[in-house]
């Protein structure tokens, strides 16, 4: 799986857009971005994921640039409850879910 | 669904004692995994399952067993407790091993072993 690179900490206001960058540089072309966060001393809970094409649901989106080296996650109205833990993870089809690394991630605090 | 629960939610050893953590599923997934977690640190694998009976080692094996007897269930083992083994330990499963299918996680079990 290709490594990924995120900021250790970000900081938002209550109601703005949270954008958390993600680098993954040496991404493989059949690997898919993967995001998941972890709300303190819970289990981490699964956002989104993408290949190449921008993607939504109902709790984000996720920009992946042309190139695929670097993506964002887009909390569209960060609230209070999505300070957590960002991991970004990055890894290729039919490869065993459960051994993507979960890094360090980023932090990131809604302020009111 | 409950989705995938743990017990215990904590739990306190001494040094060189013995147990047990039960992680099941009731989403009928295949894969199955422990992960433990270090204050400030990120997830590592410890040991997963890719179906009834069968176990694997991940990335930090030593010191667990594991057993798969049922697919619901997936047990994680400490036979002599060490203080290096104070973490968080989370359960996760996934319907399959595919890249596609999201990790469901436990809410997690707090170890201290004084």
């Amino acid at each position: 799986d290709a490594k990924t690179t995120q900021p250790t900490s970000m900081d938002c206001a209550e109601g703005r857009a949270a954008n958390l960058p993600c680098n993954h540089s040496t991404i493989s072309g059949n690997e898919y971005v993967y995001w998941y966060r972890q709300i303190h001393s819970q289990g981490p809970q699964y956002i989104i994921h993408g290949l190449k094409n921008n993607e939504t649901n109902e709790m984000a989106s996720l920009i992946i640039t042309e190139d695929r080296k670097s993506s964002t996650l887009i909390l569209p109205h960060a609230t209070l409850r999505d300070t957590a833990v960002y991991y970004c993870i990055v890894r290729a089809p039919n490869t065993n879910a459960g051994k993507s690394t979960f890094g360090d991630g980023t932090t990131l605090t809604v302020k009111p | 669904n409950a989705g995938v629960t743990q017990t215990p939610k904590f739990r306190v050893l001494k040094t060189g004692q013995s147990m047990t953590l039960l992680c099941a599923q009731d989403m009928n997934h295949e894969y199955m995994y422990w992960y433990r977690q270090d204050p400030g640190m990120g997830l590592r694998l410890i040991h997963y399952s890719v179906g009834e009976g069968t176990t694997a080692k991940g990335e930090v094996p030593d010191g667990y067993n594991v057993s798969r007897l049922k697919k619901q269930n997936f047990l994680l083992g400490l036979e002599s407790a060490a203080p290096s083994q104070t973490s968080v330990y989370f359960c996760a499963s996934t319907l399959s091993g595919s890249s596609y299918n999201e990790q469901f996680f436990g809410p997690g079990t707090r170890l201290t072993v004084l």
